[in-house]
């Protein structure tokens, strides 16, 4: 059975960082690429990052650029938002996603998300 | 970046009855649209890929169908456990956006 479970939200300061971590089990992590998407309270789904198996291509939306940094430990079977500069507007539920990572890429598997707030 | 238009934004429905979501992408996305449902609190689940595959253990009530820009999300003979949120995704191109989400209640 493919979990995913996320870690390390909680509450920051504007301009400070969180890393987030997910731990995946259930599958051969080195052979999957990887996600982030973010849902602010109350709002819609929102694509942050994608990672490929070995970190060689990555890929973010713009909000995030140049602010967050996606990772991955294969030995670990772990994935990483390294999250700097964080702004109220960052506010959301981060979930970890598997990717597909087949011929058509899509997200096949989800985590229950982990709460990041961000606020004076 | 590709856009996608979902409608109706929200959606009244009965048990038993058959609705039909519409997502539309500002340009051509082939056929690399995906539903997501999702209900209050919990993570979306992955429903249709590729615009029309069924995800194993999904109900065949779930139906996906479209091509180039213009996809619907069927379901039919409504069951409470489908009064939720859902959501469509292109896979086509980076950023991998989603609608804004329909809402479907009972």
């Amino acid at each position: 059975e493919v979990q995913l479970e996320e870690s390390g939200g909680g509450l920051v300061q504007p301009g400070g960082s969180l890393r987030l971590s997910c731990a995946a089990s259930g599958f051969t992590f080195n052979s999957y690429w990887m996600h982030w998407v973010r849902q602010a309270p109350g709002k819609g789904l929102e694509w942050v990052s994608r990672i490929n198996v070995d970190e060689s291509n990555t890929i973010y939306a713009d909000s995030v650029k140049g602010r967050f940094t996606i990772s991955r430990d294969n030995a670990k079977n772990t994935l990483y938002l390294q999250m700097n500069n964080l702004r109220a507007e960052d506010t959301a539920v981060y979930y970890c996603s598997r990717d597909s990572s087949g011929f058509y890429q899509f997200i096949d598997y989800w985590g229950q998300g982990t709460l990041v707030t961000v606020s004076s | 970046d590709i856009q996608m238009t979902q409608s109706p934004s929200s959606l009244s429905a009965s048990i038993g009855d058959r609705v039909t979501i519409t997502c539309r992408a500002s340009r051509t996305i082939n056929s690399y649209l995906n539903w997501y449902q999702q209900r209050p609190g919990k993570a979306p689940k992955l429903l249709i890929y590729v615009a029309s595959s069924l995800q194993s253990g999904v109900s065949s009530r779930f139906t996906g169908s479209g091509s180039g820009a213009d996809f619907t999300l069927t379901i039919s003979n409504l069951q409470p456990e489908d009064f939720a949120t859902y959501y469509c995704q292109q896979s086509y191109f980076a950023p991998f956006t989603f609608g804004q989400g329909t809402k479907l209640e009972i």
